[in-house]
């Protein structure tokens, strides 16, 4: 069984650029959540899709944002670019009803310069 | 305010032994645990996870026991061996009144080391 599809695996840019990533879940599964990783901050959670809706979001300012498709494939969208946003960033897949594991790609390393 | 604390950076464990990790947490309305391990260059791999309404859930070698009133929760891993050695998280969650639930809540992490 396929796992979760992250790409680019690799993003090199430079401040005040945009960038999209995309992400494919597991097959069958409707929830694609985002999160981004940093060595001070450890995980943290951006958002959540679920049927092609934003069903939760996490602390995060305006300039990250996403979508799902009616295919369940995400993609997730920084504006305005800035270096504290270089980070891995992580999608993972689940169900989406109860309480059940999120499965995770192998993440997009983001670098700004 | 860190939610989910995981207060041993790192745990040195002989192959062979019982590895044990810890975790705490503050929010009382998570519902869910998980465990994950992390190898570099990779995403997090789902290990084990339990439920609030249980205090213990064993899967093979992993099990997982839960102290709500504590706030507490633990990871053993029976016996430890070489391909352990990785990054492991603690993680949290909580169901919405909306259906679904919010996005995990990460510990810091733990470095497992298992010595020959």
């Amino acid at each position: 069984k396929a796992g979760v599809t992250q790409t680019p695996r690799y993003l090199i840019k430079t401040r005040g650029q945009q960038v999209t990533l995309s992400c494919s879940p597991i097959s069958g599964h409707r929830s694609v959540s985002w999160y981004q990783q940093t060595p001070g901050q450890g995980l943290q959670f951006l958002f959540e899709y679920f049927s092609e809706t934003q069903r939760n979001k996490g602390n995060f300012p305006g300039r990250f944002s996403g979508r799902q498709f009616s295919n369940s494939r995400s993609e997730m969208n920084v504006s305005t670019l800035e270096l504290g946003d270089s980070a891995l960033y992580l999608c993972a897949s689940s169900i989406g009803q109860g309480h059940q594991p999120q499965h995770f790609g192998d993440g997009t390393r983001l670098s700004i310069l | 305010d860190q939610q989910v604390k995981q207060n041993s950076p790192s745990l040195s464990v002989q192959e062979g032994r019982i590895s044990i990790l810890n975790c705490d947490y503050t929010n009382s309305m998570f519902d869910y645990f998980l465990w994950y391990k992390k190898y570099p260059a990779e995403g997090p791999t789902f290990l084990i996870s339990i439920s609030s309404i249980k205090d213990k859930n064993e899967d093979g070698r992993f099990t997982v026991f839960l102290n709500k009133s504590a706030k507490h929760l633990s990871l053993h891993i029976v016996p430890s061996q070489p391909g352990d050695s990785a990054v492991y998280f603690c993680a949290a969650s909580y169901a919405h009144s909306g259906g679904g639930a919010d996005g995990l809540t990460f510990g810091k992490g733990t470095h497992l080391i298992i010595q020959p």
